[in-house]
């Protein structure tokens, strides 16, 4: 079955420390997402990469780091520099970068900060 | 600059009942809309999207949305509500100022469905 995985599920970590969320396709799409989700905000675009070795920053893009170092992977490495980064985060793929295909959700990974 | 607008962080209906699901969107030109579905720990699914084709979209599980220009809306019904539509519900546009369609989410309307 073609479709997206993140690992892991949840996701714990000590204050000062960077974590690194996995986001793998199997779709054959060029184009990948990371979104954060907070109660009550909807989602806001944290990167996006269009194609390989290429990306983007979004919205919201300070205290996140990613890759594209190949075209089924794009790792979200949230740093110590991000203040808040409790919350639930999402990755989505689409075969272009253009924004007017759907987009294909991961199942999320839940991060909280102790 | 494009926005959306989702009335009602929360919508409660009884099981048979219409649904009723309202998106307002700003936009300098004809825009992309989509509405996604989210389960409790879960991705988001596409239920529907508009692209210029008919304004009156028919999804999954039985949901559809009329785009209405003149009203900037692309509100979300279903004739009769089931248990199972339980879940938090996502309108996006994507328009092309710039040449750039990067998606803007509303906020999202949790549907609750009484028996």
């Amino acid at each position: 079955d073609g479709g997206i995985t993140q690992s892991p599920k949840y996701l714990f970590r000590k204050e000062g420390q960077n974590v690194t969320l996995s986001c793998e396709q199997n779709l054959n799409h060029d184009a990948m997402y990371w979104y954060r989700q907070d109660p009550g905000q909807g989602l806001r675009l944290i990167y996006y990469s269009q194609i390989v070795n290429d990306f983007q920053k979004g919205d919201i893009a300070e205290g996140y780091s990613v890759s594209r170092e190949k075209k089924e992977s794009f790792p979200l490495t949230v740093t110590s520099a991000q203040k808040n980064p409790t919350a639930f985060y999402l990755c989505a793929s689409s075969p272009d970068g253009t924004f007017r295909y759907t987009q294909y959700f991961g199942p999320g990974t839940r991060l909280t900060v102790l | 600059a494009q926005s959306v607008t989702q009335l009602g962080s929360h919508v409660s209906v009884s099981e048979g009942a219409l649904v009723l699901l309202r998106c307002n969107y700003s936009s300098s030109v004809p825009p992309y809309l989509f509405w996604y579905v989210q389960y409790p720990n879960q991705g988001l699914q596409l239920l529907l999207k508009y692209t210029s084709a008919a304004t009156l979209v028919k999804g999954i599980n039985g949901f559809e949305a009329e785009f209405k220009k003149s009203e900037t809306s692309f509100h979300l019904t279903k004739p009769s509500a089931h248990m199972s539509d339980a879940a938090e519900y996502f309108c996006a546009v994507s328009d092309p100022t710039g040449g750039s369609y990067i998606p803007t989410f509303g906020r999202g309307t949790s549907l609750i469905v009484h028996p």
